[in-house]
């Protein structure tokens, strides 16, 4: 089974610091994605990268960024948290070529509250 | 730009009810639909992708449907039970996307004993 890990399930940190958000996947995918996930507003694009190094934004990039450095690795960082940015975060990763056929595999979340 | 719509939004039914879960879609010219199961505080689970040429898929007691000419689908639950309580998303992906999914606000159910 295809396997994405996010590495915290569970995060608490205070306004102002910087925070890294991990995501790997096992399964050669070439896409990964990173949402944010908010009662009443669903799942919500912040960035996603179709390759190594390369990133694209998504419907909410503002306060964050990210860095791909290997294909199985996709890193969400806030440079400096804020309260706002309380939420729950998740990863997903697909085949480039053939994410029609094959879909989209989520991580189990990270929660996030920023205090 | 799509848009995706999933009615109801909550649904509370007794343990043995087979139960309808929709999803709409504005924009037709789909690729796949992929139907989710969020359980809270957690991840999203795949249940079921279909493709655009398809217009079913099973998986044990649960069958998908597609219907791109109306811009729906459903997810039929069979027999439910008290296990099966979670949040159904259903996530659509169309050609203007870039094969990025957009995703309805779910249905939570809960199916009581």
């Amino acid at each position: 089974d295809v396997k994405v890990t996010q590495s915290s399930r569970y995060l608490v940190k205070r306004t102002g610091e910087k925070v890294f958000l991990e995501c790997v996947q096992d399964m050669d995918h070439e896409n990964m994605f990173w949402y944010r996930q908010d009662p009443g507003l669903g799942l919500r694009l912040i960035y996603f990268s179709y390759d190594v190094k390369m990133k694209e934004k998504g419907d909410i990039p503002e306060g964050y960024s990210v860095s791909r450095e290997k294909k199985e690795r996709f890193s969400l960082i806030l440079e400096s948290a804020s309260t706002n940015q309380t939420s729950m975060y998740l990863c997903a990763s697909s085949f480039m070529s053939y994410p029609l056929k094959y879909g989209y595999t989520f991580g189990s979340g990270t929660r996030l509250t920023v205090v | 730009k799509q848009e995706v719509t999933q009615i109801p939004a909550a649904l509370s039914v007794p343990e043995g009810e087979n139960l309808v879960l929709n999803c709409s879609f504005t924009d037709s010219a789909i690729y796949n639909l992929q139907w989710f199961r969020q359980d809270p505080g957690k991840g999203l689970t795949s249940l079921l992708l279909i493709q655009s040429s398809q217009r079913e898929q099973t998986s044990g007691r649960l069958n998908a449907s597609l219907d791109k000419s109306s811009g729906r689908s459903t997810l039929y639950i069979a027999a439910s039970q008290p296990g099966d309580s979670a949040t159904y998303l259903c996530a659509v992906s169309t050609s203007g996307g870039s094969y990025i999914p957009t995703f309805g606000r779910g249905t939570s159910l809960i199916v009581h004993p």
